[in-house]
Order: C-alpha cells, then structure tokens, then sequence
C-alpha cells in the first residue's frame, strides 16, 4: 500500500538560512510525488510534483524538492526561507488506480522567525 | 483557467440538521473531485472521490453523503449532523489522468451546536 511520513511536527528556522521540511514514501511501482502548502483558513495550494525526469524538482515560490530514490525521500528546500513562507506544508504520493488520489502525510508546520 | 468554488466559507449547525455543502469546478471538463475532512489544522481524511457524474466512492462509513449531479458539480450532504461531523472540509478537483494534481477549494468551516 501507498504512504507518506513527515517525520516531523514542527520545523523552525531563521529567516534567511535554509529551510528544509523531510517526506519519506513507500510505494509500489513508481512514485508520484507533491508537495502543498496550506496557509490559516485556507485551502491547499499546489508547490510541485515529481513524476520523472530530474531529481531536483522546481517549483512555486522559489521552492525545490530533491527526489531520491534509493533513500525514498522527497524533501521540500528553500535556499532563504521567508517570514511569509511559515505554513502548514503536506507532501503526498499519488495512490493506485486512476482515480487521482493522492495519499497525504500528516503536515509539517513551518515556523520562520525574523 | 480552472477555477473551484466551494460555499458557504462558514456554517454553525445544530446537532440534529440536515447539511448541504456545495462545490463547483469552472474551465474543466470531466474533473474527478474529492471531498476532504480537516481536523485541528492537521492531517486531511478523504471522505469522497467522483470519476464521473452520478459515480461516487465513499472512503470510510460515516454520518456523510455525496453526490455529483452535473459534471462540475459536487454537493457534500447529511439528514442529522452529529458533533463529530465539526471540522474544515475541503474540496479538491484534477484532470482525469491521475498523474495531475489536485486543486484546492478554500474550504467550509463547520462548528455543531
């Protein structure tokens, strides 16, 4: 069966250093990867996706994943991170079938503090 | 472009009430749309998904109804709310290939009296 791990609750980082949120993923088959982030009240907004090609993902808001395989992992980077980027991030992995579903991690929440 | 419309943003309903809770998709055709339940700000349960007008999977048993009367059209229902149907439920459409993300409506925050 499908999952995804965020193994952690809560990330805090400065503003202007790094930023990475982890996502670990167990499929069969190949894996089809997202991330979102969700801001208070809102609804899920789309980052990017992999689904082959490149390990090195680019995407909205100067956000990048980096997929590997023999690690299973897709984390979410940000060389700076922004004030305005703390959020509550999901990555999810596409489900089987052809329905479209995506199987969601539990949420990281970005802190970014000035 | 595409665009997803979900209504009311929020609604405080005795325990007890009927639900209605109503989403629209603009600028696709033949989406598959999903319902979505949000608790506490964290982890999303997918309560509904829809491949085409009239066809819908249920994901978990539960005090909820769905159903797709027109193509761009997904309507989430209840006879009696219960306490435990509180939440932010949200609504999601992709194109058919399964391969595409799906895209967010901003949600219905629903609190029971």
């Amino acid at each position: 069966a499908q999952s995804v791990a965020q193994p952690e609750d809560q990330v805090n980082v400065a503003e202007g250093n790094p930023l990475t949120v982890k996502c670990t993923y167990s499929v069969s088959g190949n894996p089809y990867l997202f991330w979102y982030v969700q801001y208070p009240n809102r609804g899920l907004q789309f980052l990017l996706k992999y689904i082959t090609g490149d390990n090195l993902v680019k995407g909205s808001y100067g956000f990048e994943a980096e997929f590997n395989k023999s690690q299973t992992s897709f984390h979410l980077k940000k060389p700076s991170a922004l004030v305005s980027d703390s959020a509550l991030y999901f990555c999810a992995v596409r489900g089987s079938g052809n329905t479209g579903k995506l199987i969601f991690g539990q949420g990281t929440t970005l802190q970014v503090k000035p | 472009s595409q665009t997803i419309h979900q209504w009311p943003a929020t609604l405080v309903q005795p325990v007890g009430s009927p639900l209605s809770l109503e989403c629209t998709v603009e600028g696709t055709s033949n989406p598959n749309l999903y319902w979505y339940r949000q608790a506490a700000g964290r982890g999303l349960q997918l309560l509904f998904y829809s491949v085409g007008i009239g066809q819908i999977s249920s994901e978990v048993p539960q005090n909820l109804s769905a159903s797709r009367p027109q193509d761009r059209q997904f309507i989430l229902s209840s006879k009696k709310l219960l306490l435990s149907d509180s939440g932010f439920y949200l609504c999601a459409w992709s194109a058919g290939q399964g391969i595409q993300p799906q895209h967010f409506g901003d949600g219905t925050r629903l609190s029971i009296l």
